[in-house]
């Protein structure tokens, strides 16, 4: 089964002690990336990767880091967490490949709720 | 400046009849994509339907069908029969540019409720 998979689901931690969450996709997608999600204002992309060692910041790139060593992993790391970061996470990953006509259905994980206290 | 407005926080529409969830965009590039994505109570992404800036012909998927206005910059999603489970927030979201600038951006959403 197609999927992009995220772990942990749900995460607490404390201000300033480093996390990663985990993103693997099984589709052989070139392209992945994080958004979190906050209310009333949708998603905000964090970070993009368009392929392995490739990666790019989006709209909210400040307090997260990202590594993309194999084609299938993804992971977010927060190296000192905050409150502020405290949201609920999603991976997607697409066959985007860079150009705007083709179309480009993103799938997305199941998500990650973070707290930080 | 917001790239994606969806200017209804909440609606409402009764089960059986259709509705139209609006959505603009602001983009100055020539090739671009949009999307609509719902995301029900369990909080999952369910990609709906795709629209390519120069598709000429509205973009249709079963009972969604996307009204993209390509003059006035919308993309207003169409659920037509609406049922029960169609209850979801509702994304509006683009993609823009050829090759560098691969980012896609959301608009705030929209709370659907059905009512039976």
């Amino acid at each position: 089964e197609a999927q992009v998979t995220q772990n942990p689901r749900y995460l607490i931690t404390v201000t300033g002690k480093k996390l990663t969450v985990t993103c693997s996709q099984n589709m052989n997608h070139e392209y992945m990336s994080w958004y979190r999600q906050d209310p009333g204002l949708g998603l905000r992309q964090i970070y993009y990767s368009m392929n392995v060692e490739v990666t790019d910041k989006g709209d909210v790139p400040e307090g997260y880091k990202v590594s993309r060593k194999e084609k299938r992993n993804f992971p977010l790391i927060l190296e000192s967490p905050s409150p502020n970061q405290t949201s609920l996470y999603f991976c997607a990953s697409s066959s985007w490949t860079g150009r705007a006509s083709n179309t480009d259905t993103q799938y997305f994980g199941p998500g990650t709720r973070l707290t930080v206290l | 400046a917001q790239k994606i407005t969806q200017t209804q926080p909440g609606m409402f529409v009764q089960e059986k009849e259709a509705v139209t969830l609006d959505c603009t965009y602001d983009t100055s590039d020539q090739s671009y994509g949009l999307f609509w994505y719902k995301q029900p109570s369990s909080g999952e992404m369910i990609f709906l339907i795709y629209q390519g800036s120069y598709d000429e012909q509205n973009a249709t998927e079963g009972r969604y069908s996307l009204n993209f206005q390509k003059a006035r910059k919308s993309a207003n999603l169409v659920i037509s029969a609406s049922q029960l489970g169609d209850s979801a927030m509702y994304f509006c979201a683009m993609r823009e540019g050829l090759d560098n600038n691969n980012d896609m951006r959301f608009g705030a959403g929209t709370r659907l409720t059905v009512k039976p």
